[in-house]
């Protein structure tokens, strides 16, 4: 129970040009999914928190304009770079918390992560 | 702000050992959770244990346990009878209830054969 898969897993795109990555949860609904950065031996740092049905909260210093964030039903969340740049080059890694009624071998209150989109922007 | 703390970037245990890793925390809330999550090479984040704060007995799954210190802030991840595949980046995090994690920085967890 509790898979979250994430699409592509390595894309590789031109400076200026746009990238959407998706979020999946495949056996549970979520309410919340979260949108994480990490860049090599370092630790996971939060983007945004996408809420379905509302807008995105995104977290300081993070550009709304440049990674919008929709969260359109309660298995799928869409992260995409607009006009992307080599700086943005750095593995993307999307998590759900199960809401409701959690299922077997899963929990509420608990983040299940994708297995993260590796970019790179030439 | 909440913080979690873990002391040690790099660990490395002999297979067939048990190997502790450390973890501390701060925050004024009473109500809240704890986890522990491997990242191996793939970087797949993987749910270890989950230990929820009201409850006093501390989280096992199979040869994970942790020692939950809730008056300490502390929050350790032993690893018993260590296998080759518990070789990964361990990560410790904090969360309340419907919100975000914050993470710590990370123990690179070595298993010698």
């Amino acid at each position: 129970g509790a898979v979250v898969s994430q699409h592509p897993s390595w894309v590789i795109c031109k400076s200026g040009t746009s990238v959407k990555i998706e979020c999946r949860s495949l056996d549970f609904q979520a309410t919340t999914m979260f949108w994480y950065r990490q860049f090599p031996k370092q630790s996971l740092m939060l983007m945004a928190t996408s809420n379905e049905g509302s807008k995105a909260t995104y977290e300081q210093g993070v550009e709304k304009d440049k990674f919008l964030i929709n969260h359109a039903s309660l298995t799928l969340s869409t992260l995409t770079v607009t006009s992307a740049h080599p700086e943005d080059s750095s593995f993307y890694i999307c998590s759900a918390s199960p809401s409701g009624l959690a299922g077997a071998s899963m929990y509420q209150e608990t983040q299940y992560f994708g297995p993260g989109t590796r970019l790179l922007v030439l | 702000a909440q913080t979690v703390t873990q002391s040690q970037p790099e660990m490395s245990v002999q297979e067939a050992e048990t190997v502790t890793l450390s973890c501390t925390y701060d925050t004024s809330e009473s109500d809240y959770y704890l986890f522990w999550y491997k990242q191996p090479p793939s970087r797949q984040m993987i749910l270890v244990i989950r230990q929820e704060a009201y409850k006093q007995q501390n989280a096992t799954e199979n040869r994970f346990s942790v020692n939950f210190q809730k008056a300490a802030k502390s929050f350790s991840l032993k690893i018993s009878d260590s296998q080759l595949g518990d070789a990964a980046m361990y990560f410790c995090a904090y969360g309340t209830s419907g919100s975000r994690l914050t993470f710590g920085e990370g123990t690179q967890l070595t298993v010698n054969p």
